[in-house]
């Protein structure tokens, strides 16, 4: 089965560090590009940024850039979202997805990661 | 503040058809046939309902259609149903942004 299946749930202390993981299984990891985006609780949709697996391009949402940092592992077919120093506000659910190119639409999504920030 | 601008909520009787507009510029939505729109139920991950503005992807009800005119992009949802009550987004490529896609700010849906 096509899908992305991202880490659980974390709960951390403002401050601490933090990387989540999202899984592709069932399709070609490095021909897809995946996005991290961001839902603040009762809030829309916001992408955070995107990369391409097969050669780690990397493209940040000037909202997010320094913040956070994005990464793929070709190895494992895995992508992940990185915090050095967490901050009460990132306290949100975080969705991977994936899209073929610039013009296609995210058409897969993983269920969801939600990240409880406490100061 | 999103890009693109949604009605924050809608709601229509069992049966009964809605529209959601999505109202963007010439240089995203009323520039391309790559308008989305996606459902998400509460405590749930987006689902892609349309994509290139009309289309449904494969195992979606034909009772979601999409289309536009101009800058403005919409959703209709015909023969309401209790479960579509969820939020809905509209996204737009954008070839002047960074990441090559706006969101819209959503709209709650209540099936009363």
């Amino acid at each position: 089965e096509v899908q992305l299946v991202q880490s659980g749930a974390e709960m951390k202390k403002a401050g601490e560090s933090l990387k989540i993981s999202c899984k592709g299984f069932g399709y070609s990891f490095t021909m897809y590009w995946i996005g991290w985006v961001r839902q603040m609780p009762g809030k829309g949709l916001e992408c955070m940024g995107i990369i391409y697996p097969r050669d780690s391009q990397t493209i940040y949402s000037p909202s997010f850039q320094g913040h956070v940092t994005i990464a793929a592992d070709k190895s494992s077919n895995t992508a992940y979202l990185q915090w050095s120093s967490l901050r009460a506000s990132d306290s949100a659910m975080y969705y991977c997805a994936r899209r073929d190119t610039a013009m296609d639409p995210w058409r897969l999504w993983g269920q969801g990661t939600l990240l409880t920030v406490s100061s | 503040q999103s890009v693109l601008t949604q009605p924050a909520s809608v709601s229509g009787s069992p049966g009964q058809s809605i529209t959601i507009s999505c109202t963007g510029s010439s240089s995203d939505v009323g520039g391309y046939n790559f308008v989305s729109w996606y459902q998400q139920h509460p405590g749930k991950a987006p689902k892609l309902l349309i994509y290139d503005v009309s289309y449904r992807p494969s195992g979606v009800s034909n009772r979601f259609s999409g289309s536009k005119s101009g800058n403005t992009a919409s959703l209709t949802i015909s023969g309401l149903q209790a479960e579509d009550e969820a939020d809905y987004y509209c996204s737009s490529y954008a070839a002047s942004t960074i990441l090559y896609v706006l969101f819209g700010g959503g709209t709650r849906l209540t099936v009363l």
